[in-house]
């Protein structure tokens, strides 16, 4: 069964230094997406990163990278820089292939928290 | 583009009452999906549409909840003879391409007393 594992349930960061919050999934699909989802208090999700499977470099987008370790079956989130403003929740999230029929699943998460 | 909607934002009812939330995803997404959430717990997933179609139910969705989309637009989540353990967050997200990231609404507290 399609599976996200996120081992660290809190975490902390002294506030400009580099945090990786780390992510293992189990799939048998061939294609599938990872992403990452921050969720402050304020309950909404929002998207931060996405890795293809067939993607052969790791994704970057602004301050946040994806740390893809396909035979590991790994997907770490990197925040350079941490700001007081990224204590939040973080998911890790896959969305399965074909035969998982292209929903999500989400890992438990893990609870950052930047000091100042 | 106002992004997903979600309402009632909070909704609090009594054990065994019918309850109905509606979603309208971003106009020109044709997957949509409904997640429930509990404190402390990543999103679980609950059902999927494309277009006007469910296309797989979780089995965590239980004779009691039902979900509908007419005419592939908005959609609605009812959960009859509402228990206790209904009490989460119910997230709507909609996407125009599975390889791509959903959009979430904020979603509706429920809260069975």
């Amino acid at each position: 069964a399609q599976k996200i594992t996120q081992t660290q349930p809190g975490m902390f960061v002294q506030e400009k230094e580099a945090v990786t919050l780390d992510c293992t999934y189990d799939t048998s699909d061939q294609s599938y997406g990872l992403f990452w989802y921050k969720q402050p208090s304020s309950g909404e999700m929002i998207f931060l990163i996405y890795q293809g499977s067939y993607d052969e470099q790791n994704a970057t987008e602004g301050r946040y990278s994806l740390n893809f370790q396909k035979a590991r079956k790994s997907a770490n989130l990197v925040i350079s820089a941490s700001q007081l403003g990224d204590s939040a929740m973080y998911f890790c999230a896959m969305r399965e292939g074909d035969t998982g029929g292209f929903k999500t699943i989400f890992g438990a998460g893990t609870r950052l928290f930047v000091k100042a | 583009d106002t992004g997903v909607s979600q309402n009632p934002r909070h909704k609090i009812t009594k054990r065994g009452q019918n309850v109905t939330f509606r979603c309208d995803p971003i106009s020109e997404h044709n997957r949509l999906y409904w997640y429930r959430q509990t404190l402390g717990q990543g999103p679980e997933f609950l059902t999927y549409f494309q277009n006007e179609a469910q296309l797989e139910k979780s089995r965590l969705l239980s004779d009691r909840f039902s979900a509908e989309r007419p005419k592939g637009s908005f959609s609605t989540l009812e959960i009859q003879r509402t228990e206790q353990g209904d009490s989460a967050m119910y997230l709507c997200a909609s996407s125009l391409d599975p390889d791509r990231r959903a959009f979430f609404g904020q979603g509706t507290r429920l809260t069975v007393v």
